[in-house]
């Protein structure tokens, strides 16, 4: 199995450039979600889902959107990029949406740097 | 969100037991204990989680404080392969994300 990939592994981007970071999995999970990891910080949560169609916002959502049209796919949307947004993004799915009982898988992240 | 504790650093020797501790005194009668790991470089990695008895699996043993204030994660044998960042964290009834903190550097000298 592959678990969770997520693509692209890195990007660089210039202010005000747009893109979509990539996350798939094929484990079959409800749910998913996005974190970023910034130097001498935890994993902050971005946006999560527990199922195709229903997403909500974490902790921090601000200039990030994300849909979820298939079990298997959660890609996370820059809008515009800003230099606040540099970051390692990590996606994570687990079984079902009751995460405080669940193992979450992680992907091995992307790492965005924004100019 | 119940706040864990953990020490900033350890370190071990290569084939021997680790013992991590983490503090959890505020933690609620519905909060999971959890424990994850980062390598460098890569997403975090589940390594084990119990709820009031010890737990056991092919990673780490997790051992439960009869008053669950307090738990430590079990590495049986280091390996040069467990030096990680262990995240020790709460999470309990519905609630949606975990919540990293800044976990414990384990560095395991050959």
């Amino acid at each position: 199995n592959a678990g969770v990939t997520q693509t692209p592994k890195f990007q660089v981007l210039k202010t005000g450039q747009s893109m979509t970071l990539q996350c798939a999995q094929d484990m079959n999970h409800e749910y998913m979600s996005w974190y970023r990891q910034d130097p001498g910080m935890g994993l902050r949560l971005i946006h999560y889902s527990v199922g195709a169609g229903i997403t909500d916002q974490g902790e921090v959502p601000n200039g990030y959107n994300v849909s979820r049209s298939t079990t298997e796919d959660f890609p996370l949307r820059l809008l515009s990029a800003a230099p606040s947004q540099t970051s390692v993004y990590f996606c994570a799915s687990s079984p079902r949406t009751a995460v405080s009982n669940q193992p979450q898988h992680f992907g091995d992240g992307t790492r965005l740097s924004i100019l | 969100d119940a706040k864990t504790t953990q020490p900033n650093s350890m370190e071990s020797n290569e084939e021997e037991p680790v013992h991590l501790p983490c503090n959890h005194s505020t933690i609620s009668g519905t909060d999971y204990i959890h424990w994850y790991r980062q390598l460098p470089s890569q997403g975090p990695e589940y390594v084990i989680h119990g709820l009031t008895s010890n737990v056991n699996n092919r990673m780490a043993s997790l051992a439960i404080a009869e008053d669950r204030k307090s738990s430590t994660l079990i590495l049986h044998r280091a390996t040069l392969r467990d030096a990680a960042v262990y995240y020790c964290i709460l999470s309990g009834g519905s609630n949606y994300k975990l919540t990293f903190g800044k976990g414990t550097l384990l560095t395991v000298n050959p």
